[in-house]
């Protein structure tokens, strides 16, 4: 079984900050690793995804992921954060076939 | 159209309606899903659909119907729904049997059971 854990459901950051979301997940077996974006009233958009090419991931908008294996983390970074990144943010987990096993998500609030 | 298509983007149904939410991706994938997301509550995946067959139904209410009448297109059939069943459904898409087989997701239809 896996599973996917978002430490903190709602972040806020200030404009022009460093944007750290934390992701954790438990897996049974190499696992493949999704960071997704939602912003009000869409679907899920493909942020990066860590297919075991390398560990640290660069994705869209500015943002990447550092898959660390001793940790069993995948925590998304961007360094500097601008208005139009407040969504909703999920990381999820694919083991075996294809099928997502999504975190709780967290909401990112940028101020001014 | 690119992606993955989905109408209608709301939807405001009685109890005892029936109605239609439709699905359609351009990426020439062949396995299609169904999710429901409410409010406070993680993604919850419904339906998966691999080269046109059912391969999982996680537990959904009768209430709730899908039917993949080929790999592009994707509906789930609604009828005597509960308020609790308002939320947001995404559908997605993806290559089956390739590694990883990246979902991409429609924008979704908001439905409200009054």
């Amino acid at each position: 079984a896996q599973s996917v854990t978002q430490l903190g459901s709602h972040v806020s950051v200030s404009e022009g900050a460093l944007v750290l979301l934390r992701c954790n997940y438990s897996s049974s077996v190499p696992p493949y690793l999704f960071w997704y974006v939602q912003y009000p009233n869409q679907g899920l958009q493909l942020l990066l995804k860590y297919t075991s090419a390398a560990t640290l991931v660069k994705g869209i908008n500015g943002f990447e992921a550092e898959f660390k294996k001793s940790e069993t983390s995948f925590h998304l970074t961007k360094p500097s954060a601008h208005m139009s990144d407040a969504a909703e943010y999920f990381c999820a987990v694919q083991a075996a076939g294809n099928k997502l096993t999504f975190g709780g998500g967290t909401r990112v609030l940028v101020k001014p | 159209e690119t992606g993955v298509t989905q109408t209608p983007r709301h939807l405001v149904m009685g109890m005892t309606n029936k109605k239609s939410l439709k699905c359609e991706q351009h990426l020439g994938h062949n396995a299609m899903y169904w999710y429901k997301q409410s409010a406070k509550k993680p993604l919850e995946l419904m339906f998966v659909y691999n080269f046109k067959e059912q391969t999982e139904n996680n537990s959904v209410p009768s209430r709730f119907s899908p039917e993949c009448p080929n790999s592009s297109h994707l509906f789930l059939h609604l009828h005597t729904l509960q308020p609790e069943d308002s939320a947001l459904y995404l559908c997605a898409s993806s290559q089956e049997g390739s590694q990883p087989g990246t979902q991409y997701f429609g924008p979704g239809t908001r439905l409200t059971v009054l």
